[in-house]
């Protein structure tokens, strides 16, 4: 069945520091995929996504690619800020249905000043 | 757009008891779902609606659940006889009709002591 796998955390890193959170998936068809982020006590954020392979979505300084090749999506971010510190979640959406989402387990990064 | 809301944001029940929440979605999404996350996993799809419509079911929602939506708006989940397993925030979603993204509310937090 469909899953993503996330790199395991916790992940800590110095301000400015380069962030790589991997992330790979199992599908069948051709899912749309996405990052959410979980700030401390909030919900579920849109952090990006995308929807073909190939596709790069963006935002907040943060990219990830959509590899079809080698069935993964890993968030980067070239310069982290201590307001980054978060859980980030993978997840993935069958392009045929557009119902549930499947997520990762979630990626917990810490940056220190 | 004042986005998802849930309530409670957080509840504490004893063993045995039932629980319902509410969420109400961002008023022009079509779509509703309804997800479980426990600590240090990433959420997990319960059921979600098109309209007043439930369209799908996960295996996780057992027979002590149950979601309603009678209206096409706002929908509850409630929980019977409740189990200390059931100890989990409860998040809901909505997005458009075919569209990939779902937009998060706050979650509800549950306790079974």
């Amino acid at each position: 069945g469909d899953s993503v796998t996330q790199m395991e955390g916790p992940v800590t890193l110095s301000e400015e520091a380069f962030l790589t959170i991997n992330c790979t998936y199992t599908a069948t068809g051709y899912p749309s995929l996405f990052w959410y982020v979980q700030y401390p006590g909030e919900g579920l954020q849109l952090l990006l996504k995308a929807t073909k392979a190939d596709d790069k979505g963006s935002n907040k300084g943060f990219e990830a690619t959509y590899r079809k090749e080698t069935t993964s999506f890993h968030l980067e971010k070239g310069s982290v800020q201590v307001s980054d510190s978060a859980v980030y979640f993978c997840a993935l959406i069958r392009g045929s249905t557009l119902g549930r989402l499947y997520f990762g387990r979630g990626t917990q990064l810490t940056v220190w000043p | 757009d004042t986005g998802v809301s849930q309530d409670p944001r957080h509840k504490i029940t004893k063993r045995g008891q039932n629980v319902t929440f509410r969420c109400d979605p961002i008023s022009e999404h079509n779509r509703l779902y309804w997800y479980r996350q426990t600590l240090g996993q990433g959420p997990e799809f319960l059921t979600y609606f098109q309209n007043e419509a439930q369209l799908e079911k996960s295996r996780l929602l057992s027979d002590r659940f149950s979601a309603e939506r009678p209206k096409g708006s706002f929908s509850t989940l409630e929980i019977q006889r409740t189990e200390q397993g059931d100890s989990a925030m409860y998040l809901c979603a909505s997005s458009f009709d075919r569209a990939e993204t779902q937009y998060f509310g706050p979650g509800t937090r549950l306790l079974v002591l």
